[in-house]
């Protein structure tokens, strides 16, 4: 069926280092991704988006990368700060049946990214 | 712009009682989602509302969920009777018009089940 997963559960690394938190999917139908950012005790909040017809889309410190060739999604961080730690979790957007605009969202596990000052 | 809002914030429960979570979403956001969050994964989507119309409630146990959203507006959830995996944060997310646009969260629903 479909899913969406990561390769790293957990991710460490040193305040002003760069992070890369990777994700894999396996629907081909998807044309949407999403990153979301989710601190504890909070819901998740909107990182950065990509569509299916994009390989690189740059945010503030942020830049997705998609390859649809091998299925595979990116979120880099730029000089990681403490406030950068949470988990971060991938989802794909299924496009809509039947020429509607529905389209379902399937997250991933999540990956846990720990910053040390 | 306020965020979506729930209440409450923590509950406990023991099996076989029933529970109701809240949620008031974006002002004027049409769709509004119901997530369940196990600890240690990813939110699945239990229903989603377009105003006050069902769009997708297939991943919903209906035989123990239940939710509403009687005037397009703020929506109920509800668990009768709870189960032990019932545990976890129940999550309200809304966008403006479809799902074809972000999804904001509201902080959600901590739930224990005894």
């Amino acid at each position: 069926g479909e899913s969406v997963g990561l390769h790293l559960p957990t991710l460490s690394v040193q305040e002003g280092d760069n992070s890369i938190i990777n994700c894999a999917y396996s629907n081909s139908a998807s044309d949407y991704f999403i990153w979301y950012k989710q601190e504890s005790g909070k819901g998740p909040q909107f990182i950065i988006d990509i569509r299916s017809n994009m390989d690189k889309r740059q945010g503030q410190r942020v830049t997705v990368l998609l390859n649809k060739t091998v299925k595979h999604l990116s979120l880099q961080i730029a000089a990681t700060q403490p406030g950068d730690s949470a988990v971060y979790f991938c989802a794909e957007r299924s496009q809509g049946a039947g020429g509607t605009s529905y389209g379902k969202l399937t997250f991933g596990q999540g990956t846990i990214l720990t910053v040390h000052p | 712009e306020a965020g979506v809002a729930q209440s409450p914030r923590y509950k406990i429960i023991e099996k076989r009682q029933s529970v109701a979570f809240w949620c008031n979403p974006i002002s004027g956001h049409a769709t509004l989602y119901w997530y369940q969050q196990i600890l240690g994964q990813g939110p699945k989507l239990l229903i989603q509302f377009q105003n006050n119309g069902v769009v997708d409630d297939s991943q919903l146990p209906k035989d123990r969920f239940s939710a509403e959203r009687l005037k397009g507006v703020d929506s109920t959830l509800k668990i009768q009777p709870a189960k032990l995996e019932d545990s976890a944060v129940y999550l309200c997310a809304s966008s403006l018009r479809t799902s074809r646009e972000t999804q904001y969260f509201g902080p959600g629903t901590r739930l224990l089940v005894l």
